[in-house]
């Protein structure tokens, strides 16, 4: 089966401009994720959707980021103004049902400068 | 926060077992161990997941001790495509996964 799709690959930005990213996961998962990976931890989360309602955003800065999934198959994830912090990859990933094995795309790298 | 202690970096000699510990001390009776490993710009793959029980699949072994306080992933025999960047997740209330900074794992040849 296709795995979970990201695209941009890579994108660089200047600060307070605005990006957004997409996903598309695996058909049939119900359960999206958009974390974020800043360069040397590991994956945080930021918004967890079952279908297309949110599950949990306790950790998206919603001032800036913001995250939608429409129809409950693909999502975007928008920020906008971008900060200088805001460098890291941003990982999507999808489940069949939560709490179920998540399979990652390969990520997009943003570089805010 | 992660709920999970493990050692920032090990080496392996290819060919042998690697194997990585992890600390989850307070962990629950109800959450589970998953182990993830991220190779070098790509996203984290799955590796195997338990409760109680030592489980094994095709690519590792993972054995919990009897108190559930600490865990052994086992790669039986690593190879160079096996450094990574392995994470040790107990799985909280709620179904979120927190990642810690896990082990950087080098096979040396």
């Amino acid at each position: 089966e296709a795995g979970v799709a990201q695209s941009p690959r890579y994108k660089i930005i200047e600060k307070r401009q605005s990006v957004a990213f997409w996903c598309n996961p695996i058909s049939g998962h119900a359960t999206l994720y958009w974390y974020q990976q800043i360069l040397g931890q590991g994956p945080k989360l930021l918004i967890q959707f079952q279908n297309n309602g949110v599950v949990d955003d306790s950790q998206l800065p919603k001032d800036r980021f913001s995250a939608e999934r429409l129809k409950g198959v693909d999502s975007t994830l928008k920020i906008q103004p971008a900060k200088l912090e805001d460098s890291a990859v941003y990982l999507c990933a999808s489940s069949r049902e939560a709490g179920g094995e998540q399979f990652f795309g390969p990520g997009t790298r943003l570089t805010v400068l | 926060d992660a709920k999970t202690t493990q050692p920032p970096s090990m080496d392996c000699a290819e060919g042998r077992a690697a194997n990585l510990p992890c600390n989850h001390s307070t962990i629950s009776g109800n959450e589970y161990v998953y182990w993830y490993r991220q190779i070098h710009s790509q996203g984290p793959q799955y590796i195997i997941h338990g409760l109680k029980n030592n489980e094994t699949n095709e690519m590792a072994s993972l054995i919990i001790t009897e108190d559930r306080k600490s865990s052994t992933l086992i790669l039986p025999h690593a190879t160079l495509r096996d450094t990574a960047v392995y994470y040790c997740i107990v799985r909280v209330v709620g179904n979120q996964f927190y990642f810690g900074t896990g082990t950087s794992l080098t096979v040396i040849p």
